[in-house]
């Protein structure tokens, strides 16, 4: 039973170009959650998604950050015009309901910008 | 503003030596409360869930207990290969599905 898949496991990106970063929740999982990990810094949250809607984006800079889960497909996190404090881990988490229900995380994406 | 405080920041022990990690946390509603390991370069990984007071939980040389205030992880004769980041983190009742986290304590278990 595959776990939570992220890819790609690294990314290096240059100062203003854009990153996407992949998530493919557990299988019967339909809630995905997207957590920051600065360097020196906890887990934050930026956006927890279902199917096609999102439920709560609070956690999510204003500007530049956009994340969606189509019907069919990996959960997206894209990052515009990267700056070099964007330089983190990406978590991805997935888990079968809301609430209480428990969430498992992928490997992460480790972005780097230059 | 709800807090989640973990102690100690690092923990090295001896291998056989037991010890408790610790949670303390500020909410105004707790959901529940969740205990992750994470090995350096990848995603933390599940241990448990507790949801109220007085609730236990035991896997191999970990048991987690929770109290109003705050939550240990209790860690019996461990081994090098316990060795982690030990990550708390809370669902507090008003803030919908994310997860708070504490900063993590550091084991480094020697043999």
């Amino acid at each position: 039973n595959a776990g939570v898949m992220q890819n790609p496991r690294h990314l290096v990106r240059r100062r203003g170009q854009e990153a996407r970063l992949r998530c493919s929740p557990m299988k019967g999982h339909s809630h995905v959650y997207w957590y920051r990990q600065l360097p020196e810094e906890g887990l934050k949250f930026m956006v927890y998604l279902q199917k096609e809607n999102i439920i709560d984006e609070s956690g999510m800079p204003k500007e530049r950050f956009s994340a969606e889960f189509p019907k069919e497909g990996p959960s997206i996190l894209r990052i515009q015009q990267v700056v070099r404090g964007d330089s983190a881990a990406y978590f991805c988490a997935s888990s079968r309901a809301g609430n209480t229900d428990t969430q498992y995380f992928g490997p992460g994406t480790r972005l780097t910008v230059l | 503003e709800d807090q989640v405080t973990q102690s100690p920041e690092a923990l090295r022990l001896q291998e056989g030596e037991s010890s408790s990690l610790n949670c303390s946390y500020t909410v105004s509603g707790l959901r529940g409360l969740f205990w992750y390991r994470q090995d350096p370069g990848k995603g933390p990984e599940f241990l448990f869930t507790l949801y109220s007071a007085g609730e236990e939980k035991e896997k191999e040389r970990l048991k987690a207990t929770l109290t109003k205030k705050e939550s240990f992880l209790h860690i019996t004769a461990p081994k090098p290969e316990d060795s982690a980041t030990y990550l708390c983190a809370l669902s507090p009742r008003e803030y919908g599905n994310k997860l708070v986290f504490g900063a993590g304590t550091i084991l480094r278990v020697k043999s």
